[in-house]
Formats: structure tokens, sequence, C-alpha cells
């Protein structure tokens, strides 16, 4: 069975630009979380998708936003890009939310210059 | 206020050895679950095990088994025989007891280094 696979995985922008990330879950699983890590911060939680709700949301600006689709597969996105937001952003997969094993891509590294 | 510490920034240990990544928590929720996830220098996070509050054993996957001290609030990772493909970030992880919630707290993690 395939893994989590996220798109693009490497990603240079400048700032002010606009970005999309996608992640596809393990096939099955319907529930899709996203987190942004970086030195600074560590890991932290974005978002929580389950049936195309959004269930969960960190403690992000407005700038962040992401939606998933009926085939599971979730999108963010990152409006006006500032330097602050260069991070790996890993995306997690279960089959349900309160699943006991969350299954993470190999994520998108955003360079934001 | 630290939902999760793992204390140790950086370990070093001996191929072969047995190693313990410590992990202490911090929660009022009666149910939670607790996660250890491994970060090779590739950036991707791989489970490696799972255990939730109510469990009255300690979990075990292989030559991983997490020390669950309820009492204590802990919940340590033990590497059993480490191998050097063993070297990588380790994360500790905890998910509070909201219904069907899938948000996970991670520490700041600990670099693990296996010397042959």
């Amino acid at each position: 069975k395939a893994g989590v696979t996220q798109t693009p995985r490497y990603l240079i922008k400048t700032r002010g630009q606009q970005v999309t990330l996608s992640c596809s879950p393990i096939s099955g699983h319907r529930s899709v979380s996203w987190y942004q890590q970086t030195p600074g911060q560590g890991l932290q939680f974005l978002f929580e998708y389950f049936s195309e709700t959004q269930r969960n949301k960190g403690n992000f600006p407005g700038r962040f936003s992401g939606r998933q689709f009926s085939n599971s597969r979730s999108e963010m996105n990152v409006s006006t890009l500032e330097l602050g937001d260069s991070a790996l952003y890993l995306c997690a997969s279960s089959l349900i939310p309160g699943s006991e094993t969350q299954y993470f891509g190999p994520g998108t590294r955003l360079l934001v210059l | 206020a630290q939902k999760i510490t793992q204390t140790q920034p950086g370990m070093f240990v001996q191929e072969k050895e047995a190693v313990t990544l410590d992990c202490t928590y911090d929660t009022s929720d009666q149910s939670y679950g607790l996660f250890w996830y491994k970060q090779p220098s590739s950036g991707e996070m791989i489970f490696l095990i799972y255990q939730g509050s109510y469990d009255e054993q300690n979990a075990t996957e292989g030559r991983y088994s997490l020390n669950f001290q309820k009492a204590r609030k802990s919940a340590n990772l033990v590497i059993s025989a480490s191998q050097l493909g063993d070297s990588a970030m380790y994360f500790c992880a905890m998910r509070e007891g909201i219904q069907g919630a899938q948000k996970l707290v991670f520490g700041q993690g600990t670099r693990l280094t296996i010397n042959p």
C-alpha cells in the first residue's frame, strides 16, 4: 500500500507570493492533518480535516488555509508569503480522527526569499 | 506551559547498546494518547509506537518499547540493541482526549547518534 504522498517536495517562493501544497493520504484514510516544522518553533499543528470538513485549527494567521476533497486528498494554501513561513510542511493521514496511528508524508520544504 | 518535555537535546550511544529517550507530559485529561516518531535527515516522520492512557501494558513494537509511568506522567522510549540506522531525531507527541481529535502536540525532540 502506498504511503502518504506530498507534492511538491521542494519549493522556492518570494515574499508576497502564494503557494499551494498537496497531500494524498494512504488509500482508505479519511483524516488528514497538517503540521509546520521550523528550527525555532518545532512542530506545530496547522489544521485537521475529515470528510471535507475542517475539524480543528492551530494558532496560525488567516493566511494559512486548507481544504479536503471528496477523495480525501488535501491541499493547504499560504497567501502573502513571509520569510518566516520557510519551513517543512508535513501532512499526516489516519483512518479516522482519533486513530491510534497517524502516518506522515515526506513533507514539502518551502523556502521563502 | 510545555505539554511535552524532552530533556535530552542530544544523546550519543554505542552501537548494540540499549538507549532510553525521556519524555514527560502534562495533561489534565483522563483520555489521551502518546506517540513516538523518528525523523531521519530526509525529514519524513516515521511512526514508531503508540500508548493509550488506558492501556495497562507497556506498548512494544519490535526493538521499541514504551516505558509508560502514568503517575509520573512519563512515556520514555526504549530502543534495544541500537543500530547505526537508528541515528535520527526522535519526537514524543501527545494527543489529548477531545473525542476523535487528531491534533498532536510535539516535544522539541532528541537527536540520537549511534556510534560504531
